[in-house]
């Protein structure tokens, strides 16, 4: 059963345009969300993240959103640039610092 | 501040043979958390650890992997008895307190030849 789920397996955006990246959840204990970002032969790297008692977090380029009714969350990252090409996973928690349950991920790739 | 370490960083072994990933969290993280990435899919949970503690182990398969996170030295995660389908990329991750973030190390690829 999957908890969290990715439906986009890529996505392809000019630079400069913004990319919106989404992910659903099933599991309403979830209580905090984040994004790593991935590049091939590395680590997932920290993004951002939002606790349940938000519906909006903002850092520089990158913007979290979530609709707890809705069960869904996006990323968006604006404006896109060539570097943010790369694999994102979104993933979810009971609590902060438990274990995390990741999506599958979504492929960006942002075009020059 | 150096990051979180794992080694090596790629490994290779026959059938039967067996496996140790090792990982060093970053300085002043005492939590340890280790995750299974398999081809094309997201990371899944394997166990979470403190200091000489198993806090949840809920994602370890029941048979041949183990886990340990001594008072000394880093974590490790062994592998028995390794089967070609324990190939894998194996993420460490840390944090300094249950109520942050966690912060990945870059991977220990395992190939079972």
């Amino acid at each position: 059963d999957q908890q969290v789920k990715q439906n986009s397996p890529s996505l392809s955006v000019q630079e400069g345009r913004i990319s919106i990246l989404n992910c659903d959840y099933t599991n309403s204990m979830f209580d905090y969300f984040l994004w790593y970002k991935k590049y091939p032969a590395e680590g997932p790297t920290f993004l951002i993240s939002i606790s349940s008692i938000k519906d909006k977090n903002e850092d520089g380029r990158f913007t979290v959103f979530l609709n707890k009714s809705a069960k869904h969350l996006s990323l968006h990252i604006v404006p896109s640039q060539p570097g943010d090409s790369a694999v994102y996973f979104c993933a979810a928690s009971v609590a902060a610092g438990n274990k995390l349950t990741f999506g599958g991920g979504t492929r960006v790739l942002v075009k020059p | 501040n150096a990051g979180v370490m794992q080694n090596p960083r790629h490994l290779v072994r026959r059938r039967g043979q067996e496996a140790r990933l090792r990982c060093s969290p970053m300085k002043g993280h005492s939590h340890v958390y280790w995750y299974r990435q398999l081809p094309e899919e997201g990371l899944k949970f394997m166990v979470y650890l403190q200091k000489e503690n198993i806090i949840d182990e809920s994602g370890m398969p029941k048979e041949r992997f183990s886990a340990e996170f001594p008072k000394e030295g880093p974590s490790i995660l062994r592998i028995q008895q390794v089967v070609r389908g324990d190939s894998a990329a194996y993420f460490c991750a840390s944090s300094p307190d249950i109520n942050y973030e966690q912060y990945f190390g870059p991977g220990t690829r395992l190939t079972v030849t």
